[in-house]
C-alpha cells in the first residue's frame, strides 16, 4: 500500500532533549516535506527536499534539522526542543516538485505526530 | 514574504446548502493547490490549478484560479454531511517555487 508514515505518532518530551521524529515513504517520491500545523495558523512549512542530499528552509526552520540520505526517509530532527515547537507536525511527500501541473504533483501527508514538549 | 491569505476562518451552514472558501496571495502565484481535512485527519490533496483562470470541478466542488493568478476560490454546491472538515490553500511563488505557502484553512461544521 502506498503510505507516508511518520513515528513516533505522540510524543511529550521536557526542554532541552533532543529528539527525531522518522518519516518514511514507500512510493519513490522526490519531494518531501515537514510541516506544522497549529490553530489558527494552518500549516507551516519547516523543511523541504527535492531529491536526496538536497534540503532546503521553508517558512519557519528555527529550532529544526533535516537530512535526506535515503530517497525513502526525511528525518526531523529538534536537537534542543522548546515548549514553542509543541505542534502537530506533517511529512508529506509527491513525486517531483509540486508546481509543474499533472497528477504528479500530488502530496501525501503522513498521519500526523502530535509533540508536547514540557 | 509571500504570504496566502483566506476566508472565512468558519463557516456554519444547513445541510444543502452551499458554501464557498477563498484565498488572496500577496504575490503572483504559478500554482494553487486545495487540500481537505477532516477532524483528527492529515490533509489530504484534492486539486491543483495552474493556468490563469483556470476552473476545475469535482463533482459538487469547483475550484477558481484568478485571472491575475493572485486568488483562488472552492464552491461547494448543496454541502453534505460528509463534506465536514477544513479545507487549505497552498500556493507557491515563482521566486521561491519549491516553498508551499498555505492559507490558513476553512473549518466548514454543517448542521443535519
Amino acid at each position: 500500500e502506498a503510505q507516508v508514515t511518520q513515528n513516533p505518532r505522540y510524543l511529550i518530551t521536557v526542554t532541552g532533549k533532543k529528539l527525531t521524529v522518522t518519516c518514511s515513504q514507500n512510493m519513490n517520491h522526490e519531494y518531501m516535506s515537514w510541516y506544522r500545523q497549529d490553530p489558527g495558523l494552518g500549516l507551516r512549512q519547516i523543511y523541504y527536499s527535492m531529491n536526496v542530499e538536497v534540503t532546503d528552509k521553508g517558512d519557519v526552520p528555527e529550532g529544526y534539522k533535516v537530512s535526506r540520505k535515503e530517497k525513502r526517509n526525511f528525518p526531523l530532527i529538534l536537537e534542543s526542543p522548546s515548549p514553542n515547537q509543541t505542534s502537530l507536525y506533517f511529512c508529506a511527500s509527491s513525486f517531483r516538485t509540486p508546481g509543474q501541473g499533472g497528477s504528479t504533483d500530488t502530496q501525501y501527508f503522513g498521519p500526523g505526530t502530535r509533540l508536547t514538549v514540557l | 514574504g509571500q504570504q496566502v491569505m483566506q476566508i472565512p476562518q468558519y463557516q456554519h451552514v444547513q445541510e444543502g446548502e452551499d458554501f464557498t472558501t477563498y484565498c488572496n496571495s500577496s504575490t503572483t502565484l504559478s500554482n494553487i493547490q486545495w487540500y481537505k481535512q477532516r477532524p483528527g485527519g492529515h490533509p489530504v490533496f484534492l486539486i491543483q490549478l495552474v493556468k490563469s483562470g483556470e476552473v476545475k470541478k469535482q463533482k459538487r466542488l469547483t475550484f477558481q484560479f484568478g485571472e491575475a493568478k493572485k486568488n483562488s476560490s472552492l464552491h461547494i454546491t448543496a454541502t453534505q454531511t460528509t463534506d465536514v472538515g477544513t479545507y487549505f490553500c497552498a500556493g507557491q511563488g515563482y521566486s521561491s517555487a519549491s516553498k508551499i505557502i498555505f492559507g490558513s484553512g476553512t473549518r466548514l461544521s454543517i448542521r443535519p
